[in-house]
């Protein structure tokens, strides 16, 4: 079955302890993203990588980094959480088309962290 | 920039009536347009989206929604609501040149017997 996973999809942890949340996708897409959803303000991009080792900013970046050092994988790194960190993240994967055409995202089943 | 307004934060809609969920998007060239729903704790579910052709959208769970170019708008309809449908709504835009969705912030849709 064509999908995104996420892990965890809980998870709660306290100011300043470093954590990962994985993505990995199983469609060969090329294009991934994480988005956060926070009530009131809707999704909003993280950071989105086009391929293997590119990644870039998206609207919200500070505070995470990633990785992407496998086309399936796309990892979220908190270094040092802090409670406005406290979200709904998702992660989303796309493939990529020719240019001027755009492909449809396709969204993991979200991670809900709590930073206290 | 691409901008999309969801002007409702708040429905409630009566089971049986009809619904018609605002969506008025900003971007520059042709837009790709979609709506989302989220029911409570659960992750994003697509309902239908526009990329090009008949105006008129036809999604899953009898929603459909009209692209209308001169009013920068797509909304979402169903002719007759049910209790299931309760849940938060999103409407997105895309476009070539940016690997993203630009969100709107969400109409959160309430479903009175």
């Amino acid at each position: 079955e064509a999908q995104v996973t996420q892990n965890p999809r809980y998870l709660i942890t306290v100011t300043g302890k470093k954590l990962t949340v994985t993505c990995s996708q199983n469609m060969n897409h090329e294009y991934m993203s994480w988005y956060r959803q926070d009530p009131g303000l809707g999704l909003r991009q993280i950071y989105y990588s086009m391929n293997v080792e590119v990644t870039d900013k998206g609207d919200v970046p500070e505070g995470y980094k990633v990785s992407r050092k496998e086309k399936r994988n796309f990892p979220l790194i908190l270094e040092s959480p802090s409670p406005n960190q406290t979200s709904l993240y998702f992660c989303a994967s796309s493939k990529k088309g020719p240019a001027n055409s755009y492909n449809e995202q396709f969204f993991g089943p979200g991670t809900r962290l709590t930073v206290l | 920039a691409q901008s999309v307004t969801q002007p409702d934060i708040h429905i409630t809609v009566s089971e049986g009536a009809s619904l018609e969920l605002r969506c008025n998007y900003s971007y520059g060239a042709t837009p790709y347009l979609f709506w989302y729903v989220q029911s409570p704790g659960q992750g994003l579910q697509l309902l239908l989206k526009y990329f090009s052709g008949d105006t008129l959208v036809q999604g899953i769970k009898g929603f459909e929604a009209e692209f209308k170019r001169s009013q920068s708008s797509f909304n979402l309809r169903k002719p007759s609501v049910h209790w299931s449908d309760a849940a938060e709504y999103f409407c997105a835009v895309g476009g070539t040149g940016f690997q993203k969705l630009v969100f709107g912030t969400g109409t959160r849709l309430l479903v009175s017997p």
